[in-house]
């Protein structure tokens, strides 16, 4: 299985700063990797995929970049609604695995 | 927008079945892979299942394979899954998923809780 290294595990930015996550592939995943959004209490939403490619309706302030081994999600100008946890999947293999979460808070 | 909602969990007793039922509305069903992914409390995400828009293609993960069963009745816009021999460890908040570019999953179902427990 392809296990996926995520950090931080958490981390609290001020608004309008940028912020950066980054998540580790144990092995190439040919850019086959998604980040999403998850607010307390509700259910994640995609924001990324294929490493940089943003959903329909995204911020433009979420962008994505990588390969190989080492994949990272950056926020730009932090805001309130940016609140919530974060996770990268990789898709290149079956089992499909998520990295275990970055906690993003308002400082 | 497209439309997911699970029903089906509950309590349930260690070894004992539960099926969950996603309804799917506002998109062409038949035209998507769709999967379960759960999540624990307090906890990450890990996907469950997934199946084809026929049906006859399914994968699992090692730890629910031979205990899940993911199907679909594309003239219902359904998705199902059929939970055996449950653990404590399958205790989670099962999401429906819609898959979408590259095997990402685009939209959600807001979840249901199953817990298992005696």
């Amino acid at each position: 299985d392809i296990q996926m290294t995520q950090s931080p595990t958490s981390l609290s930015a001020s608004l309008g700063e940028t912020v950066s996550i980054e998540c580790l592939p144990s092995e190439g995943i040919s850019n086959d990797l998604a980040w999403y959004q998850q607010k307390s209490g509700k259910s994640p939403h995609l924001l990324i995929y294929a490493t940089s490619r943003l959903k329909d309706g995204v911020p433009s302030r979420f962008s994505g970049s990588g390969s190989g081994t080492r994949y990272s999600l950056k926020i730009s100008d932090m805001q309130p609604e940016d609140e919530g946890d974060y996770f990268c999947q990789q898709s290149y293999k079956y089992p499909l695995t998520f990295g275990s979460g970055t906690k993003l808070e308002i400082k | 927008e497209v439309h997911l909602v699970e029903s089906g969990g509950g309590l349930v007793q260690p070894g004992r079945s539960l099926k969950l039922s996603c309804a799917a509305s506002r998109f062409t069903f038949s035209d998507y892979y769709m999967a379960w992914v759960r999540q624990a409390p307090k906890k990450g995400l890990e996907w469950v299942a997934i199946i084809s828009t026929s049906g006859t293609t399914t994968y699992y993960p090692d730890s629910v394979r031979g205990r899940f069963t993911i199907s679909r009745d594309n003239a219902k816009s359904s998705l199902y899954l059929q939970m055996n021999s449950l653990k404590s460890e399958d205790t989670a908040t099962y999401y429906c998923a819609r898959e979408g570019p590259r095997i990402s999953f685009d939209y959600w179902g807001q979840g249901v809780m199953v817990t298992v427990s005696s």
